[in-house]
């Protein structure tokens, strides 16, 4: 199983350019979940999904986008880069039901640079 | 938003010297708490996922404990190895709903051979 893939692992952005993030599981998980990690900061909630066609905002939306059309897939939408979207996104899945909670599997991270 | 704290920041130990960190979160509406191991340039991984009050989990040399009461767990590790150094970042599932899973800002651990 490849778990949680994440492309690209690196790229660099010019102010004002836009780009997706893509996140792919083979898990059959329903949860996803972007999360970008600032110094010090931890792991901020960018967006999450809980079944294709299903997404909501976490904590820092502003300035992305996503979608859901399939379990499988959930990109995360940069538009207008700015610097303060210099980041590392860690794409996150996990299987759900209605009385557990499962943990969360990470992609192995996309480092991104605006300048 | 969630306030899920961790402290401390950050902690330097002798290989052999045991030692603990908290994480602190709302007690009101709880559903679960994970404790996740982030190793430099790797992804986080979890450890345990604790979801009962008095709930203690152990994983070789490491082991945690949760009191939702008042809205905290340790987790402790015995004998501390280079190879424990990592950061360890708590998470807090919100119940209810959708669920939203809040991470805290994580105790990175150095461990001196």
């Amino acid at each position: 199983n490849a778990g949680v893939t994440q492309t690209p692992k690196f790229r660099i952005l010019k102010i004002g350019q836009s780009m997706t993030l893509q996140c792919a599981q083979d898990m059959n998980h329903n949860y996803m979940y972007w999360y970008r990690q600032d110094p010090g900061m931890g792991l901020k909630l960018i967006y999450y999904s809980v079944g294709a066609g299903i997404t909501d905002k976490g904590e820092v939306p502003n300035g992305y986008n996503v979608s859901r059309s399939t379990t499988e897939d959930f990109p995360l939408r940069l538009e207008l880069a700015a610097p303060s979207q210099t980041s590392v996104y860690f794409c996150a899945s996990s299987y759900l039901i209605r009385t557990e909670t499962g943990e969360l599997f990470f992609g192995e991270g996309s480092r991104l640079t605006v300048l | 938003i969630l306030n899920v704290e961790q402290s401390p920041q950050s902690l330097h130990v002798q290989e052999g010297d045991s030692t603990n960190f908290t994480c602190s979160f709302p007690s009101s509406n709880f559903y679960a708490l994970h404790w996740y191991r982030w190793e430099t340039a790797k992804s986080p991984e979890a450890l345990f996922v604790m979801t009962l009050n008095g709930d203690e989990k152990k994983k070789g040399r490491i082991s945690a404990t949760l009191n939702t009461k008042e809205g905290y767990s340790y987790l402790y590790i015995k004998g501390s190895q280079p190879e424990d150094s990592a950061t360890y970042l708590c998470a807090f599932p919100t119940s209810g709903g959708y669920q939203k899973v809040t991470f805290g800002t994580g105790t990175k651990l150095q461990v001196i051979p």
